[in-house]
């Protein structure tokens, strides 16, 4: 079973600072896909970025951007120039296949960013 | 048209109510699945659909009963209710078959039961 780990239940930031959110994972798979998803105060639940675990190349998306360790299993997510609008819980998922053509994600337990103006 | 659309918005319910949260997408996806969120914690996976069939029933209450009638319409029907069971049911959709597919999700339905 896939388990994933954020060690950061609360992060506060600056405007226009530069943050990380941390998240570590265990799996015996060998090709997989993680992401990162934010949900706002409104509650819509919308993918950040996310990375292929064949890719050595970091994931980039604007001012987002991810440190994938594959060896080490963990997975930060970059903030950079933080804004307002980028106050949010957010959740490190992991995909695995669940059969029947089905994939379901796995979640951590989030981290709740607050950027303070 | 990248959006999930769920309604109702709020719904508050007896315990002895039948009620049913109704969610719709219309990007194609044929893999719609309902999650159960409560208050700072992250989804919980209920149900998955899978070309209209059920291929995912993580051990939920038979008090939660899925529907998907085509493949741009996925049903909740609720009855006999706990209390426990008031949460934030979210609603989601992808491509099925590829694990890069990111998965939509719409705004949820906010359940309060009585």
């Amino acid at each position: 079973a896939q388990t994933v780990t954020q060690s950061q239940p609360e992060m506060s930031v600056q405007e226009a600072e530069t943050v990380t959110l941390s998240c570590t994972y265990d799996t015996s798979e060998s090709n997989y896909y993680l992401f990162w998803y934010k949900q706002p105060p409104s509650r819509q639940m919308i993918l950040v970025i996310r990375q292929e675990a064949y890719k050595q190349q970091n994931a980039t998306e604007n001012r987002f951007s991810v440190n994938f360790q594959k060896a080490a299993k963990s997975f930060s997510l970059k903030i950079s120039d933080s804004q307002l609008g980028d106050t949010a819980m957010y959740f490190c998922a992991f995909i695995s296949y669940s059969g029947a053509g089905s994939y379901q994600l796995t979640f951590g337990k989030g981290t709740k960013l607050s950027v303070i103006p | 048209d990248t959006e999930v659309t769920q309604t109702p918005k709020h719904l508050v319910m007896g315990m002895t109510n039948k009620k049913s949260l109704k969610c719709e997408q219309h990007m194609g996806h044929r893999a719609m699945y309902w999650y159960k969120q409560k208050a700072k914690k992250p989804p919980e996976l209920m149900f998955v659909y899978s070309y209209e069939k059920l291929s995912i029933n993580e051990s939920v209450p038979s008090r939660f009963s899925p529907e998907c009638p085509n493949s741009s319409l996925l049903n909740l029907h609720l009855h006999a209710l706990q209390p426990e069971d008031s949460a934030l049911y979210l609603c989601a959709s992808s491509q099925p078959g590829q694990f890069s597919y990111e998965q939509y999700f719409g705004p949820g339905t906010r359940l309060t039961v009585t």
